[in-house]
């Protein structure tokens, strides 16, 4: 059972761009959701994390759009960079520091 | 060491073998968690530990996997009897606190290849 699903799968988008990517999920028991940055041969790394208490949190070049009635949420890379090239993850999980459950990655290429 | 450090960092395993992946999780972390990432994929929650309890195991893909924390710092996880399947991304990852509104921070993984 798939509890998170992010699309696209993967993105390429031009230096300059705006990155989306989208996920939705299922439990609505889920009370904390955040975004990790992952490079080849690395671990995740958290970028951004919202409450659904909010609707938008932005941090420098990305923000997260949070919509809980459509159980959906999603991330805005603005002014996209090549250093911005790797795989990004939703994730969800019922309070900060619980265990996560991820959606399938999105692998976004940015071209000079 | 400032992260989350794991080891080894590349296994290949022969079908039937055992092995054991380690994590160093940060220094006075109390939660500490394992995950399975395999390739192309999101990672998949294994088992979590607060301290040297082990709180959560519904991960586990079947009774060949084990993991222990015996001192609160230092974790194993152990695959007996590896299988093709289980070749992947092994990620360790700790936090502060418990489930309190800390952030995640996961390691660079252990790659396992069983052939």
């Amino acid at each position: 059972q798939q509890q998170v699903k992010q699309s696209p799968q993967s993105l390429i988008v031009q230096k300059g761009g705006i990155s989306i990517i989208n996920c939705a999920y299922e439990n609505t028991a889920f009370d904390y959701f955040p975004w990790y940055q992952q490079f080849p041969g690395k671990g995740p790394a958290l970028l951004i994390a919202i409450r659904p208490d909010v609707s938008e949190k932005k941090e420098g070049r990305f923000t997260i759009s949070f919509n809980k009635s459509a159980k959906q949420f999603s991330l805005h890379i603005m002014d996209s960079q090549p250093g911005d090239s790797a795989t990004y993850f939703c994730a969800a999980s019922k309070a900060a520091g619980n265990k996560l459950t991820f959606g399938g990655g999105t692998r976004v290429l940015v071209k000079p | 060491g400032a992260g989350v450090s794991q080891s080894p960092r590349y296994k290949v395993a022969k079908r039937g073998q055992d092995v054991a992946l380690r994590c160093d999780p940060i220094s006075g972390h109390v939660s500490l968690f394992w995950y399975q990432q395999a390739l192309g994929q999101g990672p998949e929650f294994l088992t979590y530990f607060q301290n040297e309890a082990q709180l959560d195991k519904s991960g586990l893909p079947s009774d060949r996997f084990f993991a222990e924390r015996p001192e609160g710092s230092v974790s194993t996880l152990k695959i007996q009897r590896t299988q093709q399947e289980d070749s992947a991304v092994y990620l360790c990852a700790s936090s502060l606190r418990g489930p309190s509104g800390n952030t995640i921070y996961f390691g660079e993984g252990s790659w396992l290849t069983v052939v």
